[in-house]
């Protein structure tokens, strides 16, 4: 079955703009969770939505949003960009329940702010 | 706060081996915690999730052991190939919500022929 799809896989923006990434999870999963990856703080949790409700949140300042829609398709959005935003965003897809079976992750974008 | 700890300096050990890497967590009580697998470049890939009641898993070459006593968590890869050579992640749920993973920063594998 397909994997878990991320688009684009590159991304360079310039400070101030705002982007919008889309991850396409596994068919049949419902949960699509995201994570910013640097090489200083590892993976972070940004958030969490199932049947397109976030039901979790990690630690980012606002400007940093996301959506899911109906087809468990998510996309998130970070506006304002700094460049400290540079990173390799990952998207996860489960089937939702506590306790998953693992997470199936995509190969990620990498975004650059300049 | 809660805390993950895996070994920073890259781990190096000659094909055949088995290497054992080791997350250990401070100030928290996880359900479960899982090990991934992350080449360069692309997305961690699962390989095993133990759950707190569980005291060892085994999937083909690899194991895995949860000591809830000790915080510990050891996973250990028996007869070590150069394909192997990745970075390890571990990670563990966030009991105040749904599938929010907290990883440690991972520790480099290096298998040499």
């Amino acid at each position: 079955k397909a994997g878990v799809t991320q688009t684009p896989r590159y991304l360079i923006k310039t400070r101030g703009q705002q982007v919008t990434l889309s991850c396409s999870p596994i068919s049949g999963h419902r949960s699509v969770s995201w994570y910013q990856q640097t090489p200083g703080q590892g993976l972070q949790f940004l958030f969490e939505y199932f049947s397109e409700t976030q039901r979790n949140k990690g630690n980012f300042p606002g400007r940093f949003s996301g959506r899911q829609f109906s087809n468990s398709r998510s996309e998130m959005n970070v506006s304002t960009l700094e460049l400290g935003d540079s990173a390799l965003y990952l998207c996860a897809s489960s089937s939702g329940g506590q306790g998953a079976d693992g997470y199936t992750f995509g190969s990620g974008t990498r975004l650059t702010v300049v | 706060s809660q805390k993950i700890e895996q070994n920073s300096e890259a781990l190096n050990i000659q094909e055949g081996k088995t290497a054992t890497l080791t997350c250990n967590y401070t100030n928290y009580s996880p359900a479960y915690l899982q090990w991934y697998r992350q080449d360069p470049g692309r997305g961690p890939v699962f390989l095993l999730l133990i759950r707190e009641n569980e005291k060892e898993k085994r999937k083909e070459r690899l194991k895995v052991t949860f000591d809830t006593t000790l915080k510990q968590s050891l996973f250990h890869i028996t007869a070590s190939q150069p394909a192997d050579s990745a970075t390890y992640l571990c990670a563990l749920d966030w009991a105040g919500g749904y599938n929010k993973l907290i990883f440690g920063a991972g520790t480099r594998l290096a298998v040499h022929p």
